[in-house]
C-alpha cells in the first residue's frame, strides 16, 4: 500500500488564490519531509526541506513567503502556494525521509496544480 | 542546482532488448539512487548504490558506479512494455539532487 499520500491529487484554481497541498506519511514518523516541483518532461527540483516543529529550509531561489510550509506533526506537512499565478502551475511532489530507513526516501503520488 | 546529467534523454527499444541509461554528476556523494516515474505519477525507488560499491543487481536491474569518473549506469535487461517510464538518477550528498531523466519507451 501507499507509504506517502498527497491531497489533492490535482487542483485547478484562479490566479490570486491560495492553494494548500497536504503530504501525509502513512507508515513512518517523519521529522523530515521534502517538497519538490517538476515541470513537464523535466527533473524534480528540490524546493524546501520541511522540519517537524521548526522552520522549513528553503533552497536558493525559492520564495519562502510564496511557498509556505508547515510541518506540525510527525505525519503531516503542508505546502501552501500563496497568491498563485499561472507560472506556479506545476507538479508538486513530497517525500518522506524516515529515520528508521536511512538513505531511502518515499515519494508521494504528486499534486498537479493548474492556475488559470 | 541540478548536478545530475543523464543520457540519453530519450530511448526507444523493442521488447526483449536491453536498455542502458547513464548518469554523470559533479560533486562527492554518499550514495546514488535510481528512480522510476510513470507519466504524471510519483517516483518509485529502484535501487541504491553506495559510494564504496561498484555494482549492484536487483532482478532485471543492474547498476554500476564509477566514482573516479563520477558516473553511473542503469541497465534493464530483457525489457518489457511495462518498463516504459522516465528514469532518474539522484545523488545523495545530504539531500537528493535529481538528474534530468531518461524517457524510456519499450515497444511491444
Amino acid at each position: 500500500g501507499a507509504v506517502v499520500s498527497q491531497h489533492p491529487s490535482r487542483v485547478i484554481c484562479k490566479s490570486g488564490t491560495s492553494v494548500k497541498i497536504e503530504c501525509r506519511s502513512l507508515d513512518f514518523q517523519a521529522t523530515t519531509m521534502f517538497w519538490y516541483r517538476q515541470f513537464p518532461k523535466k527533473s524534480l527540483m528540490l524546493m524546501a526541506t520541511s522540519n517537524e516543529g521548526s522552520k522549513a529550509t528553503y533552497e536558493q531561489g525559492v520564495e519562502k513567503d510564496k511557498f509556505l510550509i508547515n510541518h506540525a506533526s510527525l505525519t503531516l506537512s503542508t505546502l501552501t502556494v500563496t497568491s498563485a499565478h499561472p507560472e506556479d502551475s506545476s507538479f508538486y511532489i513530497c517525500s518522506v525521509d524516515p529515520a528508521t530507513r536511512p538513505n531511502e526516501q518515499f515519494f508521494g503520488p504528486g499534486t498537479r496544480l493548474t492556475v488559470l | 542546482s541540478q548536478q545530475g546529467e543523464e543520457d540519453p534523454q530519450a530511448l526507444s527499444i523493442q521488447e526483449g532488448e536491453n536498455a542502458t541509461m547513464n548518469c554523470s554528476y559533479k560533486t562527492s556523494i554518499n550514495n546514488l539512487q535510481w528512480y522510476r516515474q510513470n507519466s504524471g505519477r510519483g517516483l518509485v525507488h529502484l535501487i541504491l548504490i553506495r559510494s564504496n560499491e561498484r555494482e549492484k543487481h536487483s532482478g532485471r536491474l543492474r547498476v554500476t558506479l564509477d566514482t573516479s569518473k563520477k558516473s553511473s549506469s542503469l541497465l534493464i535487461t530483457a525489457s518489457r512494455a511495462a518498463d516504459t517510464a522516465s528514469y532518474f538518477c539522484a545523488t545523495d550528498g545530504g539531500k537528493l539532487i535529481f538528474g534530468q531523466g531518461t524517457e524510456l519507451s519499450v515497444k511491444p
